[in-house]
């Protein structure tokens, strides 16, 4: 258990459809930021949220959004999905010090449009 | 912008021989950070070694170490004896030191035989 968590862990919905992905962070971690990885696209960087407040902005598209809750829980909502917007959305947390250490990740939610 | 290049889509290596996965990036910054994350069939991301730029000795974890060549702007991964538990996909990793969003490569698919 990476200490990130992400629910739920799969979901299957159909076009036009709108739904909401969960993670809260690591205990202690400020920052999350929302992944998505699709076979031909690598992980692309969505958007990350800081204490609440959002810190940078990546790929996202505009039936896509995020926001961050006072206890730093965080959920991503797509709306209006397609198929293309199956994928593996990943959420991953950190404490945001400008340490070296890298993200600790979530274990992902597979969305799978239909 | 910066950008994270793996150049090699898959790779194999006999189990017990070494391997090394290549990474170049691109970057106007002087100082920031390198990481390898290994996605198993798992789909968990996790971190196996990261590189501070400032630092001319190459990070070492264990089996695993890496080349780094700041001038060539080159990141490889080395995998010593490696394993049947090391056969997922590699990626490659940038982050600056002034914010904390992470830049992948593809990634890479190593297949370990026995």
């Amino acid at each position: 258990d990476s200490g990130v968590t992400q629910t739920p862990k799969h979901l299957i919905t159909a076009t036009g459809q709108r739904v909401t992905l969960r993670c809260s962070p690591r205990s202690g971690d400020l920052s999350v930021y929302w992944y998505q990885q699709s076979l031909d696209q690598g992980l692309q960087f969505l958007i990350q949220y800081y204490n609440g407040e959002e810190r940078a902005k990546g790929n996202i598209l505009e039936r896509f959004s995020a926001q961050q809750f006072p206890d730093l829980h965080s959920e991503l909502n797509l709306s209006s999905l397609e198929l293309g917007d199956s994928a593996l959305y990943f959420c991953a947390s950190s404490d945001n010090r400008n340490s070296p250490d890298g993200y600790t990740f979530g274990s992902g939610t597979r969305l799978t449009v239909v | 912008a910066q950008t994270v290049t793996q150049s090699q889509p898959e790779m194999s290596v006999q189990e017990a021989e070494t391997v090394t996965l290549s990474c170049t990036y691109d970057t106007s910054e002087s100082d920031y950070y390198l990481f390898w994350y290994k996605q198993p069939p798992s789909r968990q991301m996790i971190l196996v070694i990261r590189q501070e730029a400032y630092k001319q000795q190459n990070a070492t974890e264990n089996r695993f170490s890496v080349n780094f060549q700041k001038a060539a702007k080159s990141f490889s991964l080395k995998i010593s004896d490696s394993q049947l538990g090391d056969a997922a996909m590699y990626f490659c990793a940038y982050r600056s030191v002034y914010n904390s969003k992470l830049t992948f490569g593809k990634g890479i698919t190593l297949s370990v035989r026995p």
